[in-house]
């Protein structure tokens, strides 16, 4: 099974709302990853976590807060977003010290308004 | 700076022929290079990848090629079927004990015409 699963597929959020987006994986994998990837550009590293515990951050703004719960759970909580954080968000885990292969979910639509 | 680079935006094949796709890296750290194959509102589905120390892998119709004097990488598919019509990624791994981090190319759009 290489599936991770993201919820919500879309979300429609204003300048002022607070709200989260989710990721899971059964893999065992224990790097997960957060993406950012806007309209014909490819996916930008946002976030990694290893062993639930923040390892990279590549200068993302504070509005943008990671956490992993446990093992398996990745959450975004974002806040007072502009318009140009409109994007796809993926989530990837991975195992770790291994081939480098990472697997995605099919990603959260985010639109700020 | 851009550390890995498709320089060809688009492809068009014919169904049954040879898919080349290109890339190219600038960076001699990378430890392993991967191939992403991507559907429009999907995430990145994982085809293919390549050991910094070896120069070929092959997986059924899908083969990379790497070459690491040119820094130049390169996905085979034969015989290229009109369902592999996607935008394909290359991408180039850096491992940490933490985790890995993936830098992407601008992607290549393939188009394979029945």
């Amino acid at each position: 099974d290489t599936e991770v699963t993201q919820t919500p597929k879309h979300l429609v959020m204003g300048m002022t709302n607070k709200k989260s987006l989710k990721c899971e994986q059964h893999m065992g994998h224990r790097a997960m990853y957060w993406y950012k990837q806007k309209a014909k550009k490819p996916p930008e590293l946002m976030f990694v976590y290893s062993y639930e515990k923040l390892s990279i951050n590549e200068s993302v703004p504070s509005r943008f807060s990671p956490e992993c719960p446990n093992s398996s759970l990745l959450n975004l909580h974002l806040h007072a977003l502009q318009p140009e954080d409109s994007a796809l968000y993926l989530c990837a885990s991975s195992q770790l010290g291994q081939g480098g292969e990472q697997y995605f979910g099919p990603g959260t639509r985010l639109t700020v308004t | 700076d851009q550390q890995v680079k498709q320089n060809s935006p688009s492809l068009s094949v014919q169904e049954g022929r040879i898919s080349i796709l290109n890339c190219d890296y600038t960076n001699s750290m990378f430890d392993y290079f991967l191939w992403y194959k991507k559907y429009p509102a999907e995430g990145p589905t994982f085809l293919i990848s390549i050991s910094s120390i070896k120069d070929k892998n092959e997986d059924g119709r899908f083969t990379v090629f790497l070459n690491k004097s040119a820094k130049h990488l390169s996905l085979h598919i034969v015989p290229s079927q009109p369902g592999d019509s996607a935008v394909y990624f290359c991408a180039a791994s850096v491992i940490y004990n933490q985790g890995g981090k993936l830098i992407f190319g601008q992607g290549t759009e393939l188009s394979v015409k029945p």
